[in-house]
């Protein structure tokens, strides 16, 4: 049982750069998220989605896009990579409902 | 909209002494509140929820709903205690509301 699988676990992009952050589960959950966290500042909803084809904007969506075609993938993607952006990003599954949430193991990236 | 405040960044406290994390809330609605862990170089796991009103690793947590509070108590901290803690709001689409989270440090 895998539960939710991120890649990369590191990289390093140049400002401007362009790339995509992969995150899989396979437990069948609804409701997939993007969270960066920052220190001091906790984790920050990025984008989430509450199934296939339906996406939406958490708390810090600029600079990122994802999209969500199948129930299993969540991709993050990243258009013009800024210092900003440099943080360690996690990916979450959950079934709606009160139920707990599953994380991958975090991407760290840093923007130079 | 939902508002997660914790405001202790850093607790240290030595092994065998109480350790209480404040964590206060703002929602509209009846939340889902929980309390998730990370140990050091691991994912985040759930730690407990406010609904199976469990004890976890020693850890409970009362949800105080006129002080909108869910403060995590543990009466004998142990050095494998020592992590960060996030207490989280969830809404019934499976949204997560985290707070800034604080980092426990337990020394023998």
């Amino acid at each position: 049982n895998a539960g939710v699988t991120q890649t990369p676990k590191f990289q390093v992009l140049k400002t401007g750069q362009s790339m995509t952050l992969q995150c899989a589960q396979d437990m069948n959950h609804e409701y997939m998220s993007w969270y960066r966290q920052d220190p001091g500042m906790g984790l920050r909803l990025i984008h989430y989605s509450v199934g296939a084809g339906i996406t939406d904007q958490g708390e810090v969506p600029n600079g990122y896009n994802v999209s969500r075609s199948t129930t299993e993938d969540f991709p993050l993607r990243l258009l013009s990579a800024a210092p900003s952006q440099t943080s360690v990003y996690f990916c979450a599954s959950r079934k709606t409902g009160n139920t707990e949430a599953f994380f991958g193991q975090g991407t760290r990236l840093t923007v130079v | 909209a939902q508002r997660v405040t914790q405001p202790e960044k850093l607790l240290s406290v030595f092994k065998g002494a109480p350790v209480e994390l404040k964590c206060n809330y703002s929602y509209s609605g009846s939340p889902e509140l929980f309390w998730y862990v990370q140990y050091s170089r691991q994912r985040l796991q759930l730690l407990l929820r406010h609904i199976s009103r469990e004890s976890i690793k020693g850890f409970t947590a009362d949800l105080n709903k006129g002080e909108t509070s869910f403060h995590l108590k543990k009466p004998f901290a142990q050095e494998e205690d020592s992590a960060m803690y996030y207490c989280a709001t969830g809404d019934s689409w499976g949204k997560l509301q985290f707070g800034a989270g604080t980092q426990v440090v337990v020394t023998p």
